[in-house]
């Protein structure tokens, strides 16, 4: 059985720019979750959808967007880049929502200059 | 909100040592789940507790759910290198909120 995949592992861009991140989760899993990992905070969680729809929200400003696809897949998009956006986005699949428990990605590594 | 505050940050042990590692929540919980996140990895699920005051053992690992459900730990016998990693707890009701993490480095 095919794991959680995210694309890209790694990625560079410039303050002001954007970036789109990729999720495929595990087939049969439609809740796809969302996590910005840094050092100092930890594991903070972003957005959640399930079937298509958006069904849980973080505290990230509405430069952090996301959307699920009818396959299950997920983008997340960050607009206007900040210094501070630099972390470890990791992507979490669920049968059905987080209490089933989460199988992670293997995340992608942003890092903003 | 809610809260999931996890304790000790960091934790230092020699091999063969115990080791544990405490999450405490401001709110009830409907479950508390932990995952493991090797050093360059990803955070991988190791269990799942849902019930008052339920224990659960994985060979050198046992997990235990409080009473109020509102505080959990996991117990580490026998520390071996191959325990290096990030220890997270994670619960919540509708939302979950993990914890802060535990750092445990096992010096051989």
């Amino acid at each position: 059985k095919a794991g959680v995949t995210q694309t890209p592992r790694y990625l560079i861009k410039t303050r002001g720019q954007q970036v789109t991140l990729s999720c495929s989760p595990i087939s049969g899993h439609r809740s796809v979750s969302w996590y910005q990992q840094t050092p100092g905070q930890g594991l903070q969680f972003l957005f959640e959808y399930f079937s298509e729809t958006q069904r849980n929200k973080g505290n990230f400003p509405g430069r952090f967007s996301g959307r699920q696809f009818s396959n299950s897949r997920s983008e997340m998009n960050v607009s206007t880049l900040e210094l501070g956006d630099s972390a470890l986005y990791l992507c979490a699949s669920s049968s059905q929502g987080w209490d089933y428990g989460y199988t992670f990605g293997s995340g992608t590594r942003l890092t903003v200059v | 909100g809610q809260q999931v505050m996890q304790i000790p940050q960091y934790q230092h042990v020699q091999e063969g040592e115990d080791f544990t590692t405490y999450c405490n929540s401001s709110t009830t919980l409907s479950n508390i789940q932990w995952y493991k996140q090797r050093p360059g990895g990803h955070p991988v699920f190791l269990i799942q507790l849902v019930k008052s005051g339920e224990v659960k053992k994985q060979k050198r690992l046992t997990f235990q759910f409080g009473e109020a459900k509102k505080n959990s730990s996991l117990h580490i016998t026998a520390t071996q290198t191959t325990d290096v990693g990030t220890y997270f707890c994670a619960g919540g009701y509708q939302k979950v909120t993990f914890g802060i993490g535990t750092k445990l480095q096992v010096i051989p």
